[in-house]
This record gives C-alpha cells, sequence and structure tokens, in this order.
C-alpha cells in the first residue's frame, strides 16, 4: 500500500523554523517527484514546493522563495520541507504528496494526512 | 497565473440526483492538464480526475470529468451518501500549478 506519513509541525513564533518530514512506502520513491501543498483553514489547497525523484531539481511557490527548502533523502525514503522566517500567513496544514505529470507541472495522486504548522506570538 | 473560478461555491441536492460543478480557467490550459479531488471534513483531498476526463485508480464511474480551454466540468452522475464534500480543480499546464477555491456539495 503507497502511504505518506507526515510530521514535524507545530506551533512556531514568527520568525522561527521548522523541519517538515515526509516518510514514504509502498513504492520506488526515487522514481518520482514530490511535492508539499499547503492549505489555510477554510481555504483552498496552495502548492508550495516541489522536487524531482533525484533530488537535483527544485521549484517553489513565489510566496515561500528563500525562506523554504524542499530536500530527500531517497536513501531512507524521506521528504523534507524546512520552513523557515515563518509568518503568520504560513499557517496551514502541510501536505506531501506523490506527483505525477511532466516538467514539473503535476497533479498528486497519493497524499498524506498532513501536518499542521501554527505561526503565533 | 492561471486563476481557477469554481462554481457554485455551494451545491444542494439529494442523494441520487446528478452533480454538475464548473471549473473556469483566466487562460486556456491549453493541454487539458487539469484535475480534480475530493477533500472530506479532516482529510487530505484525494484524485478523483486527471486529464481534464480519466479516472484515478479505484474512482467509480459515476464521476466524469469534461471540457477544453477554459471551461472544466465534473459531473457525478447520481450521487452516494458519500459524495457529499468538497470538491477541487487543478490546473498543472502552466507553472505555478494553481488550485481552485473549491465547491461544497451538501445534502439538501
Amino acid at each position: 500500500e503507497v502511504q505518506l506519513v507526515e510530521s514535524g509541525g507545530g506551533l512556531v513564533q514568527p520568525g522561527g523554523s521548522l523541519r517538515l518530514s515526509c516518510a514514504a512506502s509502498g513504492f520506488t520513491f526515487n522514481n518520482y517527484a514530490m511535492t508539499w501543498v499547503r492549505q489555510a483553514p477554510g481555504k483552498g489547497p496552495v502548492w508550495v514546493s516541489t522536487i524531482s525523484g533525484s533530488g537535483s531539481s527544485t521549484n517553489y511557490a513565489d510566496s515561500v522563495k528563500g525562506r523554504f527548502i524542499i530536500s530527500r533523502d531517497n536513501s531512507k525514503n524521506i521528504l523534507y520541507l524546512q520552513v523557515s522566517s515563518l509568518r503568520d500567513e504560513d499557517t496551514a496544514v502541510y501536505y506531501c504528496a506523490k506527483a505525477l505529470g511532466h516538467n514539473f507541472l503535476y497533479y498528486m495522486d497519493v497524499w498524506g494526512k498532513g501536518t499542521t504548522v501554527t505561526v503565533s506570538s | 497565473e492561471i486563476v481557477l473560478t469554481q462554481s457554485p461555491g455551494t451545491l444542494s441536492l439529494s442523494p441520487g440526483e446528478r452533480a454538475t460543478l464548473s471549473c473556469r480557467a483566466s487562460q486556456s490550459v491549453t493541454s487539458s492538464y487539469l484535475a480534480w479531488y475530493q477533500q472530506k471534513p479532516g482529510q487530505a483531498p484525494r484524485l478523483l480526475i486527471y486529464g481534464t476526463s480519466s479516472r484515478a485508480t479505484a474512482i467509480p464511474d459515476r464521476f466524469g470529468g469534461s471540457g477544453s480551454g477554459t471551461d472544466f466540468t465534473l459531473i457525478i452522475s447520481r450521487l452516494a451518501p458519500e459524495d457529499f464534500a468538497v470538491y477541487y480543480c487543478q490546473q498543472y499546464d502552466t507553472s505555478p500549478i494553481t488550485f481552485g477555491q473549491g465547491t461544497r456539495l451538501e445534502i439538501k
């Protein structure tokens, strides 16, 4: 069974940092791009970042560029998102998702249950 | 970026009825790279449709997608009780990928 399990969320003050993790199982992890998508309370999903299967290519939404870093450890089947310089508007549930498509234009066929990041003083 | 506008915001129907959900793009989705997701409270989105009309694995055939250019539609032919949820469209034709704001399908 394909499974994605996120962890690492929590309550953090504005300007703070967290590292989110996503443990993958049930598929050949390094064959697939992976994506982080976030969803603020009561809002629709918003794409955050994508990384290629090898980890050599990444891209980011403008709203997080320079503050968030996506990475992956293919030996451990884990996806990461380092989130820094956090702002109130980064408060959301963060989902990792397995991506299908091409040229960094993906839809997401499997999603984790999410981890919640709350930015508040 | 491509803005996706979904309508109606809320759709009230009864089990057994047909649901028609709309997703309009601010510019043409030239390769028909449009997906639909279902989300229930407290759960992650679930892929229903990709490539405008292809059903994802294990999705019942009462779910169907169509459209081209800027206008796309998700049809649920006969609503089952478990279909009442929020539905989102997503385009993956142009970077950045974007989602619509959602249509809430509620029981009448």
